[in-house]
């Protein structure tokens, strides 16, 4: 099973800042089946990239993904309010899903 | 447009079973996979599971096998997950997403279920 790690574990910044988010794999992961989400509280998550680069519909292009094999990266460029956040990558690979620990982005 | 509705929070006993609705609309159900997800209370999201629409097939985390049942009911659009006896670290919001291509990218509003004796 593959386990993702995400660093760091929180996040301090002010809103304007760019955020650099990394999910790193224990083993090679297809880029076709690497996804962020964003989940504020009390909600459900939201899709935000999928196959690792692609934004999914009415994704601001604020968020960007990178990154291929055990490497992983999300990017938010000049933070807006409502995107302080946890977020989770997640793979797919011989059939299974798996969920990275979180990164949480909060206000300094 | 695709929507995921679920059913209620539920309240059970340690032993007991929940069972948990997710409806949708807006898409041809049967060709999409819905996949389960929990989250307990201040934890991250954990993979439970996820189902064909289609034909019904299933894979489940290691974690949940033997205790989880996935079905599905193509003429209503509903799918459903049977979890079997509840412990207290059950205690979690469970999701529906829908999935194809390896991502959820419509989620229910998640259906909290409670374990306590």
């Amino acid at each position: 099973e593959i386990v993702l790690t995400q660093s760091p574990g929180t996040l301090s910044l002010s809103p304007g800042e760019s955020a650099t988010l990394s999910c790193r794999a224990s083993q090679s992961v297809s880029s076709s089946f690497l996804a962020w989400y964003q989940q504020t509280p009390g909600q459900a998550p939201r899709l935000l990239i999928y196959a690792a680069s692609s934004r999914a519909t009415g994704v601001p292009d604020r968020f960007s993904g990178s990154g291929s094999g055990t490497d992983f990266t999300l990017t938010i460029s000049r933070l807006e309010p409502e995107d302080f956040a946890v977020y989770y990558c997640q793979q797919y690979g011989s059939s299974l899903f798996t969920f990275g620990p979180g990164t949480k982005v909060d206000i300094k | 447009q695709v929507q995921l509705v679920q059913s209620g929070a539920q309240v059970k006993k340690p032993g007991a079973s929940v069972k948990v609705s997710c409806k949708a609309s807006g898409y041809t159900f049967s060709s999409f996979g819905i996949n389960w997800v929990r989250q307990a209370p201040g934890q991250g999201l954990e993979w439970m599971g996820w189902i064909l629409a289609y034909n019904g097939n299933t894979n489940y985390a290691q974690k949940f096998q033997g205790r989880v049942t996935m079905t599905t009911d193509t003429s209503t659009s509903t799918a459903y997950m049977e979890l079997t006896s509840l412990r207290s670290d059950d205690t979690a919001v469970y999701y529906c997403a829908r999935f194809l291509s390896g991502f959820g990218d419509y989620w229910g509003q998640g259906t909290p279920v409670t374990v306590s004796s």
